[in-house]
């Protein structure tokens, strides 16, 4: 049973560049979730989609930040002009809603340093 | 507004305690879900329970146990003859809305140490 995968792991970026995140959800699962993680706290939701469709984002996603998950397998986040505090941890979950609750399972994350 | 609270930031015990972890939340939803992860120094979130608000039985698994208390909003977590393996920094979470919602709401997390 393979788990939750992101690349890259890690990501070290200039201020002002983009950069973008890939998530492999558990195959059979139809949510996918992204989160941020700062350091000495937990992780903050930032979207989630259902198949393709995107069904909420946070105000923490400004307009900066765009996700996609185009055939409701893999999801990317894009994030532009990267500024310092966008470094932290990127989570990446996936769960299925057939089942209630959904348990989010998480992948290893990526860590965004911006230089 | 929905909230999680865990005091405690850092405990650190001597292997073989036992140790509880605190977790607080507040809702004004009557069903929902609680949730503890574990993220050791590796990073991933490793999923551990869920419990739902109508199911308030104490849970046991091996040398993990929970004790959900609705009267007092509390889902606390306990280990017991914790061992060097056990070191990791532990979060509780809620889904609000009965799950219907994406997202989870977590804590700031409990980084536990316990040293040989």
């Amino acid at each position: 049973d393979t788990g939750v995968s992101q690349d890259p792991r890690h990501k070290i970026t200039k201020r002002g560049q983009n950069v973008t995140f890939r998530c492999d959800p558990i195959s059979e699962h139809n949510r996918l979730y992204w989160y941020r993680q700062t350091l000495g706290q937990g992780p903050e939701f930032l979207t989630y989609f259902q198949n393709e469709a995107q069904l909420e984002k946070s105000r923490l996603l400004s307009d900066r930040f765009s996700a996609e998950r185009p055939k409701g397998s893999f999801s990317t986040l894009e994030i532009q002009r990267t500024e310092q505090g966008d470094s932290a941890m990127y989570l990446c979950a996936s769960s299925n809603s057939g089942s209630r609750p959904d348990t989010q399972y998480f992948g290893p994350g990526t860590r965004l340093t911006v230089l | 507004a929905q909230k999680v609270t865990q005091a405690q930031t850092e405990i650190s015990v001597v292997e073989k305690e036992d140790v509880t972890l605190d977790c607080v939340y507040e809702t004004r939803d009557t069903t929902y879900y609680l949730f503890w992860y574990k993220q050791p120094p590796s990073g991933e979130l490793v999923f551990l329970i869920r419990r739902n608000s109508f199911d308030e039985q104490n849970e046991i698994s091996g040398r993990y146990s929970w004790n959900f208390q609705k009267s007092t909003s509390s889902f606390n977590f306990t280990i017991t003859a914790s061992q060097v393996v056990d070191s990791a920094v532990y979060f509780c979470a809620l889904s609000a809305d009965g799950g219907s919602q994406g997202n989870l709401i977590f804590g700031k997390g409990t980084k536990l140490s316990v040293k040989p």
